[in-house]
């Protein structure tokens, strides 16, 4: 079982304010880094997915960094709306191209 | 483009039926898995398959069968439904093997009673 470690659990922040939060994964075998929004009733959405050791991607206020040789990825969000509200999951994708992912970091976003 | 279609969208069995859940895509994509997702445990890789005739095992593949004969089509079978596969069930499919982002059906949800 591949070990993909979200943090924290869940966050409240207020609109307008800005957050972000961590996942971890191993060092070894590593192909590609995946980041995903679920809203409530939906499917999961691709946000990112990165490949390259310092690599950073952005899509409007949503922004991610990864770090290959430590294990660890950053999601952010800029100046957060209520329309940020959901589940963010990231998934690791190894050599074998087996994607596991992690249990999510629910983010509420409070008018 | 339909994209990921999965059916049925919701199912009830009983103890030891065996029953097949259906995920076809229309945009010739290399990649097709299937999840699992339960209460506090996100999503759990059960099966996935680099490409037609190719299929490996996930996290938990115990008690679920799979097969790529095409590479439209990769379907799910329970083959002895217990109520620990009570579950809702997700697959998802992308372009290459690696590296490409995962396109999602919308999901079944199974009861075992």
């Amino acid at each position: 079982i591949l070990n993909v470690e979200q943090s924290p659990q869940s966050l409240h922040v207020q609109e307008g304010d800005s957050t972000n939060f961590t996942c971890s994964f191993p060092s070894s075998n590593f192909y590609a880094l995946h980041w995903y929004r679920w809203e409530t009733a939906k499917s999961p959405e691709a946000l990112f997915v990165m490949t390259l050791n310092g690599d950073e991607k952005k899509k409007g206020r949503i922004s991610a960094t990864l770090n290959t040789k430590e294990g660890y990825s950053y999601l952010y969000i800029k100046g957060s709306q209520p329309e940020d509200s959901a589940t963010y999951l990231c998934a690791f994708q190894n050599n074998d191209y087996k994607l596991s992912f992690g249990a999510g970091t629910t983010v509420t976003v409070r008018a | 483009n339909a994209g990921v279609t999965q059916t049925p969208k919701f199912q009830v069995l009983k103890t030891g039926q065996s029953m097949t859940l259906q995920c076809a895509q229309d945009m010739n994509h290399e990649y097709m898995s299937w999840y699992r997702q339960d209460p506090g445990m996100g999503l759990r890789l059960i099966h996935y398959s680099v490409g037609a005739g190719i299929t490996d095992q996930g996290e938990v593949p115990n008690g679920y069968n799979v097969s790529r004969s095409t590479t439209e089509d990769f379907p799910l079978r329970l083959l002895l439904a217990a109520p620990s596969q009570t579950s809702v069930y997700f697959c998802a499919s992308s372009y290459t093997r690696g590296g490409s982002p995962l396109h999602f059906g919308n999901g079944t949800r199974l009861t075992v009673t």
